[in-house]
């Protein structure tokens, strides 16, 4: 089944503790993205990816890290979380040549 | 602000009845994308127009688009509660890196049954 992975789906930590949220693709897809969700806010894009160690900023991207090594995985990195990064996240990827995105089911990270 | 911009924020009707939202941009796109997303669960993609079209249906979502008014419109026709959900569309912009999306902020649709 085509689908799009995150891992973990909930998490609550603490300002300062390094968290890395995992995201993983099965379609071959070269295109990954992360966003972000808040209320009143719709999704926001962090970072986004073109294809195997090519990455570029999104609208938000201070405070967020991202590798892609390969092509089916892109870890979404925070070095140290802090309260206003409390958010639903979401990994989505789509193919070369098609802008439909496919997404994961979310994470939601509550940061205290 | 945000490039997508969606009205209503918010919109309810009974089953049946026809749901329409608008989405309007600020700047040339490429093409606009419609997606769908259940109560804090990941969007799902419904449709996509680009910028050369003028509309495109898929069963009973009808799509414009309006590149001088910079603006699109989605058309949910005899509704159903299943339908109920927030509506986001995103566009991607001309002059950009390709992977680069913008999303509006979303249209609650609930549908009475």
């Amino acid at each position: 089944e085509a689908q799009v992975t995150q891992n973990p789906r909930y998490l609550i930590t603490v300002t300062g503790k390094k968290l890395t949220v995992t995201c993983s693709q099965n379609m071959n897809h070269e295109y990954m993205s992360w966003y972000r969700q808040d209320p009143g806010l719709g999704l926001r894009q962090i970072y986004y990816s073109m294809n195997v160690e090519v990455t570029d900023k999104g609208d938000v991207p201070e405070g967020y890290k991202v590798s892609r090594k390969e092509k089916r995985n892109f870890p979404l990195i925070l070095e140290s979380p802090s309260p206003n990064q409390t958010s639903l996240y979401f990994c989505a990827s789509s193919g070369q040549g098609s802008y439909e995105q496919y997404f994961g089911p979310g994470t939601r990270l509550t940061v205290t | 602000s945000q490039q997508g911009e969606e009205d209503p924020q918010a919109l309810s009707i009974q089953e049946g009845e026809n749901a329409t939202m608008n989405c309007s941009y600020k700047t040339s796109i490429n093409n606009l994308q419609w997606y769908r997303q259940n109560s804090g669960r990941g969007l799902v993609h419904l449709i996509l127009i680009r910028s050369n079209e003028r509309e495109k249906h898929s069963g009973r979502l009808r799509v414009t688009l309006d590149t001088s008014k910079k603006s699109s419109s989605l058309l949910i026709t005899a509704s159903r509660a299943a339908d109920t959900a927030s509506y986001f569309c995103a566009t991607d912009l001309t002059n950009t890196n390709a992977g680069k999306s913008t999303f509006g902020d979303g249209t609650t649709l609930t549908v009475k049954p």
